[in-house]
């Protein structure tokens, strides 16, 4: 399997500007992750998925970030309108009950908002 | 709130020496234990995982797990400078897969 795969690698987008993350989970896997990282707060826990349901987005900071799972092997995040403070990197990562919730993470997005 | 925690470092060990990485959790509840490397740049990858009490080994890492002190810890033997980078402790609350808390990592540098 090639991995959890992630696209784009970097974005650069202007403040206002719609961005779309995108992701491609293991497949067989049944959870999918969707992770902000920054140097101050670490790794946060936005938004998971199980069986392509989602089940806890408490972690979306505001109603400008929407993400969905189409299908088992398809997920996006969507920033809109985005703002300067948006900018991190996004991990996305999935995991099965089979194989003891290890995540696998993708390579993430580096956002960057000017 | 469901707490994990760990020194941020960053922790100096010399190549050949044993590395010492600690985490502690808030949650008694916690049933499942992970340990990741972050190079820099990059994404966290699983080094090991452990369930029980007790050690566990796996080439040169070894992972450390008292449930009774909410303690979990990792040894690095022969510790090399490709070993250099940041740990992160997770956590897994239930039987389910959710609510998997990150610690905020112990950045490790190993020096030739």
């Amino acid at each position: 399997d090639a991995g959890v795969i992630q696209s784009p690698r970097h974005e650069v987008t202007e403040m206002g500007q719609e961005v779309t993350l995108r992701c491609k989970p293991i497949s067989g896997h049944d959870y999918l992750f969707w992770y902000r990282q920054t140097m101050m707060r670490g790794l946060e826990l936005l938004i998971y998925f199980n069986n392509n349901v989602p089940i806890d987005d408490s972690g979306m900071p505001e109603d400008r970030f929407s993400a969905k799972m189409p299908n088992a092997s398809f997920s996006t995040l969507k920033i809109q309108p985005s703002e300067p403070r948006d900018s991190a990197v996004y991990f996305c990562a999935s995991s099965s009950r089979q194989e003891g919730y290890g995540y696998t993470f993708g390579s993430g997005t580096r956002l960057t908002v000017v | 709130q469901k707490e994990v925690e760990q020194n941020s470092g960053p922790l100096s060990v010399p190549e050949g020496a044993i590395a010492s990485l600690n985490c502690t959790y808030s949650d008694r509840g916690s049933q499942s234990f992970f340990w990741y490397r972050q190079y820099s740049g990059k994404s966290p990858e699983l080094i090991m995982f452990i369930y029980s009490n007790g050690d566990k080994e796996d080439g040169r890492f070894t992972a450390q797990l008292n449930k009774a002190s909410q303690y979990v810890s990792l040894l690095i033997r022969d510790s090399q400078p490709s070993d250099s980078a940041t740990y992160l402790c997770a956590v897994i609350l239930d039987n389910y897969g959710q609510n998997f808390v990150f610690g905020p990592g112990t950045r490790l540098s190993v020096l030739p």
